[in-house]
């Protein structure tokens, strides 16, 4: 079946280290994104990328960083930059967003202990 | 800016009593609005799109409209199951590609 694999769905990370997310996708989307979500705050996005070795900043990258060696791959680094990275963190694909929308996964939970 | 506004934020009904989410937007360039649900520690799962003042969609007990400045999601004889978080959306085109825009969601509990 194809969807997007999040890996680890837990993860604890200690104070000043950094820590990779990864999200890998076997729909052949072009498209991929990485949201972080916050008790009422909603989803926030941190990178897109449209296409291999292409991606952007979103709406609150600091802290954060990509990379998009591979189409069905854009993991995320956490780094020790980022104040407040407890939070759950969403990857979601698309190929034709206005028709079809984004594809999640389902997500990882980042712990700073 | 764009902003996405959700209404309420948490909505509490008995089985079978109908009832409507609300999602205000501010947006220029908008390509689509969409709704997704979202069960508690998983990702977010789309329902549907809308595209233009007028439209309309149904699925099961769940029915979307939207207007030039919100849309309603209706809730025709809720049952348990359909307690999740509604999550509200608009797509918009910037100079790095489509960008989906959330708002805060809306939280469903159906009591039996």
């Amino acid at each position: 079946d194809g969807g997007i694999t999040q890996s680890p769905k837990y993860l604890f990370r200690k104070e000043g280290q950094n820590v990779t997310l990864s999200c890998e996708q076997n729909l052949n989307h072009d498209a991929m994104y990485w949201y972080r979500q916050d008790p009422g705050q909603g989803l926030r996005l941190i990178y897109y990328s449209q296409i291999v070795n292409d991606f952007q900043k979103g709406d609150i990258a600091e802290g954060y960083s990509v990379s998009r060696e591979k189409k069905e791959s854009f993991p995320l680094t956490v780094t020790s930059a980022q104040k407040n990275p407890t939070a759950f963190y969403l990857c979601a694909s698309s190929i034709d967003a206005a028709n079809y929308g984004y594809t999640f996964g389902s997500g990882t939970r980042l712990t700073v202990v | 800016e764009d902003q996405v506004t959700q209404s309420p934020e948490a909505l509490r009904l008995q089985e079978g009593e109908s009832s409507s989410l609300n999602c205000s937007y501010t947006v220029s360039g908008l390509r689509g609005l969409f709704w997704y649900r979202q069960d508690p520690g998983k990702g977010p799962e789309f329902l549907f799109t809308l595209y233009s003042a007028g439209e309309e969609k149904e699925k099961e007990r769940l029915k979307a409209t939207l207007t030039k400045k919100e849309s309603f999601l209706h809730i025709t004889a809720p049952k348990p199951e359909d307690s999740a978080t509604y999550l509200c959306a608009v797509l918009i085109l910037t100079g790095g590609g489509n960008k989906l825009t959330f708002g805060t969601g809306t939280q469903l509990k159906v009591e039996l």
